[in-house]
């Protein structure tokens, strides 16, 4: 069984720019999350869905951050224009029930 | 207001050792999971354990939900168990979210 798939692994970009990450979760996961990684620090939740609706997005910054889960299958997150703070390394999960199961992340480096 | 705390913060151990790793919260919680990060930063599912004990190979865990804590046991350590401990909980109060406690690093010397 495949597990979670992200694209890209590491970005750089200067600030200002626009950066998108895609995730694609394990087959016949519902529910797939955004999290966000500090360097020394847990990882924190961005958003959540369950299928294509967005049920926990209080943690998202809505003025630069955006994400979409179309069709209830794969998803973007995106940040437009990226900040130096958003240096981070950004994770997706999904889960069937509970038992959530990570992708590898993509480590954004914001310049 | 809510936590989930880890002990200790830091760990070095020498190879073959044992240890006991623990994850405090602050109320009750529906689910509960471990997690090792890796040296390159995947995150492992080690146990989903929101009550009981579990055992898988040279890891256990057990989760005493009432008395708000859980511990994770690492036997006869190997320097491929190097890296951060995660727990993360859903707490039963408020909105459905996972939330990681503070991470306990271990190193494991040769």
């Amino acid at each position: 069984e495949a597990g979670v798939v992200q694209s890209p692994r590491y970005k750089i970009i200067e600030k200002k720019q626009p950066v998108a990450f895609w995730c694609n979760p394990i087959s016949g996961h519902n529910t797939l999350y955004w999290y966000r990684q500090n360097l020394g620090q847990g990882p924190e939740l961005l958003i959540r869905y369950e299928n294509e609706e967005a049920v926990d997005d209080s943690q998202l910054p809505k003025d630069r951050f955006s994400a979409e889960r179309l069709k209830g299958v794969d998803s973007t997150l995106k940040i437009q224009p990226a900040e130096l703070g958003d240096s981070a390394v950004y994770l997706c999960a999904s889960s069937q029930y509970n038992e959530q199961f990570f992708g590898p992340g993509t480590r954004l480096t914001v310049l | 207001g809510i936590q989930v705390e880890q002990s200790p913060p830091d760990l070095i151990l020498q190879e073959g050792a044992n240890s006991t790793l623990r994850c405090n919260f602050s109320d009750s919680v529906n689910n509960l999971q471990w997690f090792h990060q890796n040296p390159w930063g995947q995150l492992i599912n080690l146990f989903y354990i929101p009550s009981g004990t579990k055992q898988n190979g040279r890891l256990s865990a057990t989760t005493v939900a009432t008395e708000r804590y859980s511990l994770l046991y690492i036997s006869s350590s190997q320097t491929t168990d190097s890296g951060v401990y995660f727990c993360a909980v859903v707490f039963t109060s408020g909105t459905y979210k996972y939330i990681f406690g503070t991470g306990t690093r271990l190193k494991v010397l040769a």
